[in-house]
């Protein structure tokens, strides 16, 4: 049971304009959001996050907009560039019985047209 | 500070053997999570060591074991090796458990043949 979706595996975007990812959940119980970036041979970094309490959070080129009544985040970078092509991760986080448990997604990857 | 530090880097096994793999925290992290990444199934979660007690647990089968030393390193063991075991498995660390500082290192890629 996939509780947190990324339907897209793949998708390209053109150097400039703007970069949409997208991942859907299915535990009302999860309370944060997070994104997280991979690289080849590299672990996961943190990205940006959000909490179930905001709907929009940005960082620079970075912002995730959360959308709880459709249970729909999004991860829009802007302007897009080379260096963002990788794996995006989305993981939602909840806490059971004291202990924080994170679900991620199956990843999408980015890439960069110059 | 040095980072998350996974042994080894690669490794291939065949059906039926079992394996080890190692993770260094980052120093004064207590909290150390294990993750398998497959295609298309993302980062799966295995469990969740904090002060040398496991804390919080996957849904894997008993063959995936971990264990925490009293110095936050810690290792994961798969026994039985089946060809679907063959995954990158990463660890991730940080000070509390606190899922926006996970700092993961670099993983082991594991091959079962």
């Amino acid at each position: 049971d996939q509780q947190v979706k990324q339907n897209s595996p793949s998708l390209s975007v053109q150097e400039g304009r703007i970069s949409i990812l997208n991942c859907d959940y299915t535990n009302s119980m999860f309370d944060y959001f997070l994104w997280y970036k991979k690289y080849p041979a590299e672990g996961p970094t943190f990205l940006i996050s959000i909490s179930s309490i905001k709907d929009k959070n940005e960082d620079g080129r970075f912002t995730v907009f959360l959308n709880k009544s459709a249970k729909h985040l999004s991860l829009h970078i802007v302007p897009s560039q080379p260096g963002d092509s990788a794996v995006y991760f989305c993981a939602a986080s909840a806490t059971f019985q004291g202990a924080q448990k994170l679900v991620f997604g199956q990843g999408t990857r980015l890439t960069i047209n110059p | 500070k040095a980072g998350v530090t996974q042994t080894p880097r690669y490794l291939i096994k065949t059906r039926g053997q079992q394996v080890t793999l190692s993770c260094s925290p980052i120093s004064g992290h207590r909290s150390v999570s294990w993750y398998q990444q497959t295609p298309g199934q993302g980062l799966q979660f295995l469990f969740e060591y904090f002060s040398e007690t496991q804390r919080n647990k996957g849904n894997f089968p008993g063959r995936f074991s971990g264990r925490q030393f009293s110095n936050s390193r810690s290792e994961m063991n798969v026994s039985t090796l089946e060809l679907g075991d063959s995954a990158l498995y990463l660890c991730a660390s940080s000070s509390t458990g606190d899922s926006e500082k996970l700092f993961f290192g670099s993983g082991t890629q594991l091959s079962v043949l």
